[in-house]
């Protein structure tokens, strides 16, 4: 069973572009979740969708958002990009929704450099 | 806010050596999860803890669930060079089993 990729990844932008970053999990698993690592913050939530509706999100700014499609692919988009923006961004993909988070498996992430 | 204080934040250690390693909380957590950080990869889970108390093993790696709930200890034993990596413990809070928090890791480097 192929495991979470994510696309691009490594990436690198301009301060006031935007991104746009791609994930496809695992076959059959429905929930997506968002999180960027940073050496300085470790690894934080940003938003978890399920059945193409945002469940949860994290405390990050307007200009983090996300969508889910009908195939459970998701993208997350990041406007103005700022340079404290420049992070690892990981994809998560578990079964369900919410609690079940030792069933979640991760992407090897996009590596966003912001100029 | 909610926090999970990882010690150490790095480790140098021997081939061959054991390792232990802890993550301390605030707040009570009802899932304990370890997971392992390579470069360039995601995070793998290596064990998850449901139970104050339960101990817990994945071949040379042993964690507990500590019985405050507030508590977690993963123990490496006879290390080899391929466990170098970053080492983080993570879970849901009680009071918000919807989303779940990592630790800031522990960074594991062998000599030889």
């Amino acid at each position: 069973k192929a495991g979470v990729t994510q696309t691009p990844r490594y990436l690198i932008k301009t301060r006031g572009q935007q991104v746009t970053l791609s994930c496809s999990p695992i076959s059959g698993h429905r929930s997506v979740s968002w999180y960027q690592q940073t050496p300085g913050q470790g690894l934080q939530f940003l938003f978890e969708y399920f059945s193409e509706t945002q469940r949860n999100k994290g405390n990050f700014p307007g200009r983090f958002s996300g969508r889910q499609f009908s195939n459970s692919r998701s993208e997350m988009n990041v406007s103005t990009l700022e340079l404290g923006d420049s992070a690892l961004y990981l994809c998560a993909s578990s079964l369900i929704s919410g609690t079940q988070v030792d069933t979640q498996y991760f992407g090897p992430g996009t590596r966003l450099t912001v100029l | 806010g909610q926090q999970l204080n990882q010690s150490p934040q790095s480790m140098f250690i021997q081939e061959g050596e054991d390792v232990s390693m802890n993550c301390t909380s605030s707040s009570i957590f009802n899932t304990w999860l370890w997971y392992k950080q390579e470069p360039g990869e995601g995070p793998v889970l290596l064990i998850a803890l449901y139970k104050a108390g339960e101990l817990t093993s994945n071949g040379r790696l042993t964690a507990q669930f500590g019985i405050t709930r507030k508590d977690s200890f993963l123990n490496i034993s006879a290390s080899i060079p391929s466990d170098v990596g970053i080492y983080f413990c993570a879970g849901p809070p009680e009071n918000r089993d919807d989303k779940i928090i990592f630790g800031k890791g522990t960074r594991l480097h062998i000599l030889p």
